[in-house]
């Protein structure tokens, strides 16, 4: 089946520093990623839409300066977050539809957990 | 708007218990209904779907049936393994979005199946 991978796998980082997360579909094409934030014991939020060749679509209450979307190829999406605090510490997740008869399945990276100190 | 509820875990049960993992969800129209699997340190997998009313979405012995009347999408398993110890999340895509694939989320059960 489809793989996506992500990485990095983990991250520390100290306060005011960024950092950027790759998502990648490793045997397919992905137009679209979906960017998703999950909290300890609650679930998957859907932060924005990744385009590729274009500006990402942020759900609402979600910083765009903040967590900066890059789509620059068919296979690859980065997340950036810009001078990161410890409230972002959190687990990043991203996805990509599936395609054909299988556009409804997301394929899921295994997700990037960053710790902000 | 759309939404999901499924049960609060987290879920313990002994090998070969009978699994029922309710999920209930709030949208218009017939949206399409998933579960979704996430084992330990591993990302989410599709385990089954179901696009209508009636049907039944099934796959490694888990079965749900898309419920329209009672809008659930309940996930069984008659006897379950420890393999099967994982978080699973209920989901769906409301009506018209293909091509769009946004999934709503409901909040995971934990299940932990010891020997």
């Amino acid at each position: 089946g489809a793989v996506v991978s992500q990485h990095p796998s983990r991250v520390i980082c100290k306060s005011g520093t960024s950092v950027k997360i790759e998502c990648r579909s490793l045997d397919f094409q992905a137009t679209t990623m979906f960017w998703y934030r999950q909290f300890p014991k609650q679930s998957l939020m859907l932060m924005a839409t990744s385009n590729e060749g274009s500006k990402a679509t942020y759900e609402q209450g979600v910083e765009k300066d903040k967590f900066l979307i890059n789509h620059a190829s068919l296979t690859l999406s980065t997340l950036t977050v810009t001078s990161a605090h410890p409230e972002d510490s959190s687990f990043y997740i991203c996805s990509a539809p599936g395609q054909g008869a299988a556009g409804e399945t997301q394929y899921f990276g295994p997700g990037t957990r960053l710790l902000v100190l | 708007g759309n939404s999901v509820t499924q049960m609060e875990g987290p879920v313990t049960l002994s090998e070969e218990a009978f699994l029922t993992i309710n999920c209930t969800y709030t949208a218009t129209g017939y949206p399409s209904l998933f579960w979704y699997v996430q084992y330990p340190g591993e990302g989410l997998q599709l385990l089954l779907k179901a696009t209508k009313a009636d049907d039944k979405g099934s796959n490694k012995g888990f079965e749900a049936t898309y419920r329209k009347e009672t809008t659930s999408f309940h996930l069984e398993k008659g006897s379950v393994q420890v393999s099967d110890s994982a978080v699973y999340f209920c989901a769906l895509i409301p009506t018209g979005d293909f091509g769009n694939e946004k999934l709503t989320f409901g909040t995971g059960t934990r299940l932990t199946i010891i020997p």
